[in-house]
């Protein structure tokens, strides 16, 4: 049971160059998630998805775009690479929020994330 | 506008005493809370949640308080072991109308002494 793997673990980018990170799921989830965690700044939310097709806006999204075109994969894209997005990247998935109550079964709503991705802009 | 705030960036225990972590938080729509473990080089994992209807919850060593007058909520451990030193991050999230995301704080690292 894989859970949530992200690709790739390390990376090391050159200002302006592009590149994407991909996250994938086998557990059904719904929403998705991409969050960068800075020392001092905890995780902050990139772009979130509620499900296949659809993407918005998370907290620090500037730089960023996303693509949901299969429910199991999150894409992460960085077009031109600034040293600012020197951070570590997680993606997470949960099951679908605002509902949390399934067939009467309580469903916590907490995240699942994956390993994270190392991401240096130099 | 840090709406989930964990104002101690680092925690220092001995191995046996009570670890207490806390969390506050100004969004008045957040009702549900939780808490994430976190070691080096991996995601963080869910340990514990509570909902605004209950002030306090309960699982083994861990329990969650929550103080919705004071918009506060608290992670006990007890009793501590070398095991639980990791960051834990305090999430907050709006199931009803709150936006359905959630709020991480900056995380507090916790360090068990032998």
């Amino acid at each position: 049971n894989a859970g949530v793997t992200q690709t790739p673990k390390f990376r090391v980018l050159k200002t302006g160059q592009s590149m994407t990170l991909l996250c994938a799921q086998d557990m059904n989830h719904e929403y998705m998630y991409w969050y960068r965690q800075d020392p001092g700044m905890g995780l902050r939310l990139i772009h979130y998805s509620v499900g296949e097709g659809t993407t918005a806006k998370g907290e620090v999204p500037d730089g960023y775009n996303v693509s949901r075109l299969k429910k199991q994969n999150f894409l992460l894209g960085l077009e031109s690479a600034a040293p600012s997005q020197t951070s570590v990247y997680f993606c997470a998935s949960s099951y679908l929020m605002g509902i949390p109550y399934i067939r009467g079964r309580r469903v916590d709503t907490e995240a699942f994330f994956g390993q994270g991705t190392r991401l240096t802009v130099v | 506008d840090q709406q989930v705030k964990q104002n101690s960036p680092s925690l220092s225990v001995q191995e046996g005493r009570i670890s207490i972590l806390n969390c506050d938080y100004t969004n008045s729509m957040f009702d549900y809370f939780l808490w994430y473990k976190k070691y080096p080089a991996e995601g963080p994992t869910f340990l514990i949640s509570i909902s605004s209807i209950k002030d306090k919850n309960e699982d083994g060593r861990f329990t969650v308080f929550l103080n919705k007058s004071a918009k506060h909520l608290s992670l006990h451990i007890v009793p501590s072991q070398p095991g639980d030193s990791a960051v834990y991050f305090c999430a907050a999230i709006g199931l009803t109308g709150g936006g359905n995301k959630l709020t991480f704080g900056t995380g507090t690292q916790l360090k068990v002494e032998l």
